[in-house]
């Protein structure tokens, strides 16, 4: 089955930890996402890759950090610099930003302080 | 700046009636406006994406209308069920906003038996 799929679903961090959230796709999208909800804060964009080896800074990048060095894997790590990460992080992807942008999302990663 | 507006209440409704979802937003030409449905600790899932020159999109039960004048999208479910219980997000893509989707809040919709 094609899709996203995105671990671990739960995950704790220690204070001064970096943690790293993973994101795979086997949609063969080129663009991908990686977003923060908060109870009623809606969807936050943290960063975005359209291609390969890039990727820009979204709304919310401070604390945060990723790569992207293959088509289907865009890792995000959550740094001990993030004072506040305690919430649920979606990843998507897109088959690229240039066209309708509509996104395909995995299952989300809920990250908690211990 | 860019805003969307989306209910805030949520939208109870009894099951078979029609569930009338709003999107407004301001300070923004897009040149596509999407919707989205989440349910609890999930992703959100893509339903309908309407452009700008379209005025109404239709999918089975699901309508969605788009007035660039008034800068207003509705989302119709008709016949609605207990299923279609979750939260119903709006987004709006302009390959100018150096092509992010701008998103609203979503509002929650509970069709009840």
């Amino acid at each position: 089955d094609g899709g996203i799929t995105q671990s671990p679903k739960y995950l704790f961090r220690k204070e001064g930890q970096n943690v790293t959230l993973s994101c795979e796709q086997n949609l063969n999208h080129d663009a991908m996402y990686w977003y923060r909800q908060d109870p009623g804060q809606g969807l936050r964009l943290i960063y975005y890759s359209q291609i390969v080896n890039d990727f820009q800074k979204g709304d919310i990048a401070e604390g945060y950090s990723v790569s992207r060095e293959k088509k289907e894997s865009f890792p995000l790590t959550v740094t001990s610099a993030q004072k506040n990460p305690t919430a649920f992080y979606l990843c998507a992807s897109s088959i690229g930003s240039g066209t309708k942008n509509i996104q395909y999302f995995g299952a989300g990663t809920r990250l908690s302080v211990l | 700046s860019q805003k969307i507006e989306q209910n805030s209440e949520a939208l109870n409704i009894q099951e078979g009636k029609t569930a009338t979802l709003t999107c407004n937003y301001t300070n923004y030409s897009p040149a596509y406006l999407q919707w989205y449905r989440q349910d609890p600790g999930r992703g959100p899932v893509f339903l309908l994406l309407i452009r700008e020159n379209e005025k109404e999109k239709r999918k089975e039960r699901l309508k969605v209308t788009f007035d660039t004048t008034l800068k207003q999208s509705l989302f119709h479910i008709t016949a609605s069920q207990p299923a279609d219980s979750a939260t119903y997000l709006c987004a709006l893509y302009n390959a100018g906003n150096n092509r992010k989707l701008i998103w609203g809040l979503g509002t929650s919709l509970a069709v009840n038996p």
